[in-house]
């Protein structure tokens, strides 16, 4: 089945810089892409989703990429601040005839004032 | 604004025990989801539900059983509980058509000892 792998598990930087995490992907059939954030003691909330028709999306200081040639998915938060301090999970999902949902293993980041 | 709750939001139990963790939506979706959360593995699949009385499995089940009473209601059973199912488990709901966004429970942390 499919599988994500995640990384770097843990990513420190100072405010205002970016940060970049990356997943990669296994099945090339995959067709939905999800970036989630989960704050402390909370569920995961959608940060962004994207179709596999969509190379590159950018949102509220957040850009997606999506790679299909390498199968491989990025999300990189522009200028960062203490709020984005969070744990980020990507997430796939095959195609539109299943709701089975993927996750990869999870980002702790962390942005220092 | 969406919404899932879970309950309890926190048990401990001994080897062996009975324990069943509940979950509420109320967001009219078909789809229901139990997502077990552990450091280095994500969060991974463990049972969902696209209906009342409708149950698929997902990728562990193994040591779960699970059941929907009706679209609002799905519930996670562990009959013979053990310390390997210590874990924090998320319930999540979604409608498909609409991306398949996941709506997250505030997770439900299960201590086996």
């Amino acid at each position: 089945g499919e599988q994500v792998e995640q990384r770097p598990p843990h990513l420190s930087v100072p405010e205002g810089d970016s940060a970049v995490i990356i997943c990669t992907y296994t099945d090339s059939a995959t067709a939905y892409f999800y970036w989630y954030k989960q704050e402390p003691g909370a569920g995961l909330q959608l940060l962004m989703s994207v179709f596999s028709n969509v190379d590159r999306k950018e949102e509220q200081g957040l850009t997606v990429l999506l790679n299909k040639k390498d199968k491989q998915l990025s999300l990189n938060l522009t200028a960062a601040h203490p709020g984005d301090s969070a744990v980020y999970f990507c997430a796939v999902r095959r195609s539109s005839n299943t709701n089975k949902v993927v996750f990869g293993t999870g980002t702790r980041l962390q942005v220092l004032p | 604004e969406a919404a899932v709750t879970q309950s309890p939001r926190n048990k401990v139990t001994v080897t062996g025990g009975n324990v069943t963790l509940s979950c509420r939506q109320t967001n009219s979706h078909n789809y229901m989801y139990w997502y077990r959360q552990d450091t280095g593995h994500g969060l991974r699949l463990i049972h969902y539900s696209y209906g009342a009385g409708n149950l698929q499995i997902g990728d562990v089940p193994d040591g779960y059983k699970a059941t929907r009473t009706t679209q609002e209601d799905f519930f996670l059973l562990l009959e013979l509980a053990s310390p390997s199912q210590t874990s924090l488990y998320f319930c999540a709901s979604s409608e498909r058509g609409r991306g398949n966004t996941l709506y997250f429970g505030e997770g439900s942390r299960l201590i086996v000892v």
